[in-house]
């Protein structure tokens, strides 16, 4: 059974820093790597999506890596600002099936 | 881009009363849609995959006849609580794909906030 982790659990960082957010999964063999963030009580917003075949995308800020045979992606969030505060969730989609495995996700606060 | 409405947002009701949450993609065929439950500071856990016209698959520990999901055309998928208990309170949420949208992200809903008295 695919295992998604998430490290840290809860980060807190002053405006202007950049970060890392961490995502490992146990089972290789997926088929994506979507990176979503979720603000309080809301939905999911997908904010990246690496396919097994790539290495990073980027967006803006945002750039996610995906290095599948190690089963680890990271989000790099550049100069931070107060609106990035989040939960930023990681989730692999396996190679059969559309259903997506969840990370517990990273609580972000970016203070002023 | 691709949206995902899910309707209600908020639902507070009595124990014992059946609920149904409305998912519904609004400018593409979703062939499957996915129903997801969260827990407070939980991440999401898959309950069940919808497929257009077919019944619904269940994952383990969910009792398909407490949660009762209709895929009845390719815009609109319903999940009905029924009997619902204090135990059922959560955040529901669907997400919807359509077999050509392979390589693109899976879309969600804004969720359903359900608490039961």
């Amino acid at each position: 059974k695919q295992e998604v982790t998430q490290i840290p659990a809860a980060l807190s960082v002053p405006e202007g820093e950049n970060l890392v957010l961490n995502c490992s999964f146990t089972d290789s063999a997926i088929y994506n790597l979507q990176w979503f963030r979720q603000d309080p009580g809301k939905g999911l917003t997908s904010l990246l999506l690496i396919q097994s075949s790539q290495r990073e995308q980027t967006s803006g800020r945002l750039n996610a890596s995906l290095d599948k045979s190690s089963g680890r992606s990271t989000l790099y969030i550049a100069a931070s600002q107060p609106g990035d505060s989040a939960t930023y969730l990681c989730a692999v989609r396996p190679n059969s099936g559309y259903a997506l495995n969840f990370g517990k996700g990273t609580s972000l606060l970016v203070t002023p | 881009g691709a949206v995902v409405s899910q309707h209600p947002s908020w639902v507070i009701c009595k124990s014992g009363t059946s609920v149904k949450i409305e998912c519904r993609s609004l400018d593409f065929q979703a062939t499957t849609m996915f129903w997801y439950r969260q827990f407070p500071k939980q991440s999401l856990m898959l309950m069940a995959t919808s497929n257009e016209g077919s019944k619904a698959t269940y994952e383990q520990g969910v009792e398909k006849d407490k949660f009762l999901i209709n895929h009845a055309s390719l815009t609109l998928s319903t999940l009905t609580v029924t009997s619902a208990h204090p135990e059922d309170s959560s955040f529901y949420i669907c997400s919807a794909s359509s077999w050509n949208t392979g390589n693109q992200p899976q879309h969600f809903g804004d969720g359903t906030r359900l608490s039961i008295l």
